[in-house]
């Protein structure tokens, strides 16, 4: 019930395109829902985050999309760009704690 | 502002030796989270400390361990090395009443 599943596991996206990744999880008490990007040799770096009153949230060409009933939640990143290379995990957490459930991670890949 | 730092950046230990690696918080941030990441098991929460305290913790075995200090500079450590526990060590700091978690750039330990 602590799991988060993500997919893909990798996904190719031509530059301009839309890259959407989804996640979905079991666990009600989650209500707190970050994405994070990690490049290689780094840490991850967190893109944004929704908590499940809103069901969407946008910050540049980043956009959460969150679904209550179906407790699912997804990235959609918008004219993907070269830059946007990366693995990205989505997360979850669960009453104010700290602990963050990872997803598996998604290695995307925006061939120019 | 600085961001979380991690001492050191590569380890290499052989089996049943102890490992301790250190992490610095941003400024102002009281809870630090230590998290392993390995290709096959992602992303997994060890442990959180906030104000010198244990406040979660993970399903590891007692070989890892942790603390925290007055400055919330943390340690984690982990004795009895084995192979599995190779792995990237990260560490997130966040400010007392916020979910948001900054990772540090990690420590790759390499037990040989």
């Amino acid at each position: 019930q602590q799991q988060v599943k993500q997919s893909p596991q990798s996904l190719i996206v031509q530059k301009g395109g839309i890259s959407i990744i989804n996640c979905a999880y079991e666990n009600t008490a989650f209500d707190y829902f970050p994405w994070y990007q990690q490049f290689p040799g780094k840490g991850p770096a967190l893109l944004i985050a929704i908590r499940p009153d809103v069901s969407e949230k946008k910050e540049g060409r980043f956009t959460i999309s969150f679904n209550k009933s179906a407790k699912q939640f997804s990235l959609h990143i918008m004219d993907s760009q070269p830059g946007d290379s990366a693995t990205y995990f989505c997360a979850a957490s669960a009453g104010g704690a700290q602990k963050l459930v990872f997803g598996q991670g998604t290695r995307l890949t925006i061939n120019p | 502002k600085a961001g979380v730092t991690q001492t050191p950046r590569y380890l290499i230990k052989t089996r049943g030796q102890q490992v301790t690696l250190s992490c610095s918080p941003i400024s102002g941030h009281r809870s630090v989270s230590w998290y392993q990441q390995t290709p096959g098991q992602g992303l997994q929460f060890l442990f959180e400390y906030f104000s010198e305290t244990q406040r979660n913790k993970g399903n590891f075995p007692g070989r890892f361990s942790g603390r925290q200090f007055s400055n919330s500079r943390s340690e984690m450590n982990v004795s009895t090395l084995e192979l599995g526990d190779s792995a990237l060590y990260l560490c997130a700091s966040s400010l007392e009443v916020s979910r948001e978690q900054f990772f540090g750039p990690g420590t790759r330990l390499t037990v040989l």
